[in-house]
């Protein structure tokens, strides 16, 4: 079992709706998550990070996070076609040492149509 | 506020040779990660300094090393290249401080291997 999965796409959403990504981890004692960016031929770029369970809001964006489920997503509201990317799931598994690294998923490919 | 710079953008090596790769981090932070992301995949943690010291390392041979400066600068070093080293070479910095230890990338390297 991998430990962050997500869906590989592509998503394809028409312009101005809701894109929801989704991601799942394996170790249950993970307590960070975040959610990266990434264009095409670019570096990763932070969106949000959410760390509670429930809803996390910035703007468009907003990160839920059911530790129970041990599950993260991503809704991005009124879709357009700038937001056509990769989106990278990436959380810090439990750690002794303090120093965290972040895991990745395979990233969700999204595109969206004008 | 200057974000995380990396050099050089590209790189073209043939198989055997030996690259260096240089990264500063935001102004700021204090912890330098190196990941690498081959084409289609997530970025893999391949190891993470602090106080000039590696304190953590992914699954990663020995060819790959790395180092910080007191100016809290990295180079990651490959020896011995394959062609399976073509990858994006990212840098992320951080703050060991902070418990959410927020990871922020560079534009990052593109190292062909012929």
């Amino acid at each position: 079992q991998k430990e962050v999965e997500q869906n590989s796409g592509p998503l394809s959403v028409p312009e101005g709706a809701i894109a929801s990504l989704n991601c799942t981890y394996s170790d249950r004692g993970s307590q960070s998550f975040f959610w990266y960016r990434q264009y095409s031929g670019k570096s990763p770029e932070l969106i949000m990070s959410i760390y509670s369970n429930g809803d996390k809001e910035d703007g468009r964006f907003t990160a839920q996070l059911n530790k129970a489920s041990q599950y993260v997503s991503l809704l991005i509201r009124d879709s357009q076609p700038s937001d056509s990317a990769t989106y990278l799931c990436a959380v810090h598994p439990p750690m002794n040492t303090g120093f965290q690294k972040l895991v990745f998923g395979t990233g969700t490919r999204l595109l969206v149509s004008p | 506020d200057a974000g995380v710079t990396q050099s050089p953008t590209h790189l073209i090596k043939t198989r055997g040779q030996q690259v260096t790769l240089r990264c500063s981090p935001k102004s700021g932070h204090d912890t330098v990660s190196w990941y690498q992301q081959a084409l289609g995949q997530g970025p893999q943690f391949i190891f993470q300094y602090y106080e000039e010291e590696e304190r953590q390392r992914g699954n990663f041979p020995d060819r790959f090393s790395g180092h910080q400066f007191p100016n809290y600068s990295s180079e990651l070093n490959v020896n011995a290249l394959l062609l399976g080293d073509s990858a994006l070479y990212l840098c992320a910095s951080s703050y060991y401080g902070l418990s959410t230890d927020t990871q922020y990338f560079g534009p990052g390297t593109r190292l062909t291997v012929l």
